[in-house]
């Protein structure tokens, strides 16, 4: 395992429902990202967070909506979605980019989304 | 843009033998990262292997290894002594620099047989 966790690991929710996806690093990383993994899809880079401000916002539909209160939680808010929004959303994290270093993503194990 | 393409959706191999994965990418950039990243059934993305581009030498992790033809914008990953749980989902991934942008290909599920 790394040292990076979400919750739930499933979820089923009706078109009308809202729900948040919670995200855990403990690895003293300052960067966070949130993927939307399809099949036969490349992963799709949804929001980047680095020091707590929003970097990267890839126009993704306003139904999803992050929140990074801290380096290490990342939460992705969820209200009105659509069947095609089924999908496994993963979280990451690593170190701020930089022009050296790994620059080596941590993957959580993803939330399983079912919109119904 | 830059674009990663794995031509290779599915693979298998037997278990012992070495396989290659394929990937080609697509920039205009001349210092970037790829990365060959590991999806096991059900678990977590784990990186296999890092290439940085300025460095002519492949990187090299035990039974992993990749060719990287910066020329040619190519970057395979060679597993060899194939294990039962090399079996999973393998990403290539690109990376620029200075940004956040990791762009990931459509990925290849190999599988080891026994």
């Amino acid at each position: 395992e790394t040292g990076v966790t979400q919750t739930p690991r499933h979820l089923v929710m009706g078109m009308t429902n809202k729900k948040s996806l919670k995200c855990e690093q403990h690895l003293g990383h300052n960067a966070m990202y949130w993927y939307k993994q399809s099949a036969k899809k490349p992963l799709e880079l949804m929001f980047v967070y680095s020091l707590e401000e929003r970097v990267e916002n890839n126009s993704v539909p306003s139904r999803f909506s992050p929140e990074c209160p801290n380096s290490s939680h990342l939460f992705l808010h969820l209200h009105t979605l659509q069947p095609e929004d089924s999908a496994l959303y993963l979280c990451a994290s690593s170190m701020r980019s930089g022009t050296s270093g790994k620059n080596e993503q941590f993957f959580g194990p993803g939330t399983r989304l079912t919109v119904l | 843009a830059q674009t990663v393409t794995q031509s290779q959706p599915e693979m298998s191999v037997q278990e012992a033998e070495t396989v290659t994965l394929s990937c080609t990418y697509d920039t205009s950039e001349n210092n970037y990262y790829l990365f060959w990243y590991k999806q096991p059934p059900s678990r977590q993305m784990i990186l296999v292997i890092r290439q940085e581009a300025y460095k002519q030498q492949n990187a090299t992790e035990n039974r992993f290894s990749v060719n990287f033809q910066k020329a040619a914008k190519s970057f395979s990953l060679k597993i060899s002594d194939s294990q039962l749980g090399d079996t999973a989902m393998y990403f290539c991934a690109f990376m620029k620099p200075g940004t956040y942008k990791y762009i990931f290909g459509t990925g290849t599920r190999l599988k080891v047989l026994a």
